[in-house]
């Protein structure tokens, strides 16, 4: 039962560009959401939240949307740059630190 | 550099014996989760330790348990290993369990673990 789904496992984007990660999830339960990005060789490295509370919460570069409704979450980088290539999971939780994660998406940006 | 280091970085074991992996948490972290990522997959989580005592587990057997020590060094213990349990293995260190600090889960590099 795969609780968060990563339906797109690669993206493949020009620098400068907008990159849009998306994810969905099935259980209501989930009160807060995270977006991880992993190098090879790495653990993940915590990028940006958002509580259920909210619909919108931005970083810099990094934006993530929630729409509740929809069970369904996405992060944007704008604009995006080389340095940004690298696998991104998004994880939801509720209660404890218990993460759920998605299967993850391949972000490759090319000059 | 997240100051989570993890060791073994690669095992090689055969099927049915036991592995011992380890996680030295970032300073001042009493909260430490394990996940297992197979090939492919996201992290799945496997258990939490909070303050030495096992606080939250997932859908994993018995056969997988954890120690967590008063200098917040935990351990991940497999038996009887099997084939499926070919993955790599990542410990995340937060300060508190349970708690608002969802965010602050800092992941080691993992051990990449291959029962043969």
């Amino acid at each position: 039962d795969q609780q968060v789904k990563q339906n797109s496992p690669s993206l493949s984007v020009q620098e400068g560009r907008i990159s849009i990660l998306n994810c969905d999830y099935t259980n209501s339960m989930f009160d807060y959401f995270l977006w991880y990005k992993k190098y090879p060789a790495e653990g993940p490295t915590f990028l940006i939240s958002i509580s259920s509370i909210k619909d919108k919460n931005e970083d810099g570069r990094f934006t993530v949307f929630l729409n509740k409704s929809a069970k369904h979450l996405s992060l944007h980088i704008v604009p995006s740059q080389p340095g940004d290539s690298a696998v991104y999971f998004c994880a939801a939780g509720y209660n404890t630190d218990k993460l759920i994660f998605g299967t993850g998406t391949r972000l490759q940006v090319f000059p | 550099e997240t100051g989570v280091t993890q060791s073994p970085t690669h095992l090689i074991k055969t099927r049915g014996q036991q592995v011992t992996l380890r996680c030295s948490s970032q300073s001042g972290h009493n909260t430490v989760s394990w996940y297992q990522q197979a090939l492919g997959q996201g992290p799945q989580f496997i258990f939490q330790y909070y303050r030495e005592e096992e606080n939250g587990r997932g859908n994993f057997p018995p056969r997988f348990s954890g120690l967590q020590f008063p200098n917040y060094s935990s351990e991940l213990n497999v038996n009887a290993l099997e084939l499926d349990d070919s993955a790599l293995y990542l410990c995340a260190s937060s300060l508190e369990g349970g708690g608002n600090f969802r965010e602050t889960q800092y992941f080691g590099p993992g051990t990449r673990l291959l029962v043969l």
